[in-house]
């Protein structure tokens, strides 16, 4: 079956413009996870879904980020006004549910570029 | 807060040499602990998780980890790695009490094999 697939994988932008990354969870995952991968770093978890709600947002680095998901499956990363420090790979992950001893399948990334 | 320590920014072995990468994480109860395997131009894949019990937990692809509890490590080792198990390595913890929505991330390590 397939797995989380994300687009795009290359998206290369002008500092100011806003983008909108997407992420499609393995069906019948009910939980969604975003993380951020900069450079050289780990992955900074930015927030999660339990269907289509968000209980945890406190990863957003900033106002300018937001994020949305509708019908249990797709789900969009939107980055405002976006910065240079936002350059980084973006990565999805969906599991059955959030509990504990579910794994967390990860997409490929899209990797922002903000020049 | 949990925190995730992975010391060694980069691992060079040889062909058919033993490897431990070293995990060392922060947290007040036992966390939930991962190792995640990321292969160039590929998502995160999971290697092995220890949630309680044994401590010596088997992965996939010959890796198995051990969590001491003493020492607060989770480390990764393979008897004889192989060519294709160059990729970077990241150890994860998840919180014990509310699952694994909020997975915190080591910074990784870049395996690289010689023949």
């Amino acid at each position: 079956g397939a797995g989380v697939s994300q687009s795009p994988s290359n998206k290369v932008t002008e500092k100011g413009k806003d983008v909108e990354l997407r992420c499609d969870p393995i069906s019948g995952h009910t939980a969604l996870y975003w993380y951020r991968q900069r450079l050289g770093q780990g992955l900074e978890f930015l927030i999660y879904f339990q269907g289509n709600s968000a209980p945890d947002k406190s990863g957003l680095p900033s106002d300018r980020f937001s994020a949305e998901r509708t019908g249990e499956s797709v789900s969009t990363l939107t980055i405002q006004r976006t910065q240079q420090e936002d350059s980084a790979v973006y990565l999805c992950a969906s599991s059955l549910d959030f509990a504990s001893y579910n794994e967390q399948f990860f997409g490929p990334g899209t990797r922002l570029t903000v020049l | 807060a949990q925190s995730v320590t992975q010391p060694d920014i980069h691992i060079t072995v040889s062909e058919g040499a033993s490897l431990e990468l070293r995990c060392n994480y922060s947290y007040g109860a036992t966390p939930y602990l991962f190792w995640y395997v990321q292969s160039p131009g590929q998502g995160l894949q999971l290697l092995l998780k220890y949630f309680s019990g044994d401590t010596l937990v088997q992965g996939i692809k010959g890796f198995e980890a051990e969590f001491k509890r003493s020492q607060s490590s989770f480390n990764l080792r393979k008897p004889s790695v192989h060519w294709s198990d160059a990729a970077e390595y990241f150890c994860a913890v998840g919180l014990s009490n509310f699952g694994n929505e909020k997975l915190t991330f080591g910074t990784g390590t870049r395996l690289t094999i010689i023949p």
